[in-house]
């Protein structure tokens, strides 16, 4: 079975760029989440989808970040204008609902932003 | 809202010696209970989890962990480290899981990076 993809796996960009990151879940995984880890510190989450809606996105910052996926597989998480305490790595992970006690995490992306 | 703390930042341990890795969380409900493993530039790998029934779960790569509700812990053990075990540990709680399927984002400790002497 394949896992969690993540791409790209590095990014390094200048502040108030934008980027964006893709997922791509296990497959027939219903819910998909987003952390952010910065350096030293333990994944935190951003947002989770449960098929194409979102289920809770309290900790994400609306105002420059934004995620979607539209057709309930894969997703895309944008920062527009980045900062540079956005430099992280972020981190995809899915589940199934018959198993949900378990996520399974991509490599993430590790952005830096200059 | 729950809480994990770990409060280990960095242990050393010799390679053959016995490990126990610290964890506290704070939730007001019975808590579902994991162990991650991140290794340099890797994803986090799943070492074992808690829902319920015996309080000793057990692991992958030889690892175990006791919850103890009168303590909040949920403690991570070794028996004898091997070099590979060099890596950053970290304890995750979640809530409990929603009637709908799926399960709540999980709460993350700010980890234990575990270094092996030869």
């Amino acid at each position: 079975e394949a896992g969690v993809a993540q791409s790209p796996r590095y990014k390094i960009i200048e502040k108030r760029q934008s980027v964006a990151f893709w997922c791509n879940p296990i497959s027939g995984h219903a819910t998909l989440y987003w952390y952010q880890q910065i350096l030293g510190q333990g994944p935190k989450l951003l947002i989770q989808f449960q098929n194409n809606g979102v289920v809770d996105d309290s900790q994400l910052p609306k105002d420059r970040f934004s995620a979607e996926r539209l057709k309930g597989v894969d997703s895309t998480l944008k920062i527009q204008p980045a900062k540079l305490e956005d430099s992280a790595v972020y981190l995809c992970a899915s589940s199934s609902l018959q198993h949900t006690d378990t996520q399974y995490f991509g490599p993430g992306t590790r952005l830096t932003v200059l | 809202a729950q809480s994990v703390t770990q409060p280990d930042i960095h242990i050393t341990v010799s390679e053959g010696a016995s490990l126990e890795l610290r964890c506290n969380y704070s939730y007001g409900a019975t808590p579902y209970l994991f162990w991650y493993v991140q290794s340099p530039g890797q994803g986090l790998q799943l070492l074992l989890k808690y829902f319920s029934g015996d309080t000793l779960v057990q692991g992958i790569k030889g690892f175990e962990a006791e919850f103890k509700r009168s303590q909040s812990s949920f403690n991570l053990r070794k028996p004898s480290v091997h070099w590979s075990d060099a890596a950053e540990y970290f304890c995750a709680v979640g809530a409990k899981m929603y009637s709908g399927g799926g399960a709540d984002g999980l709460t993350f400790g700010k980890g234990t990076h575990l270094i092996i002497q030869p």
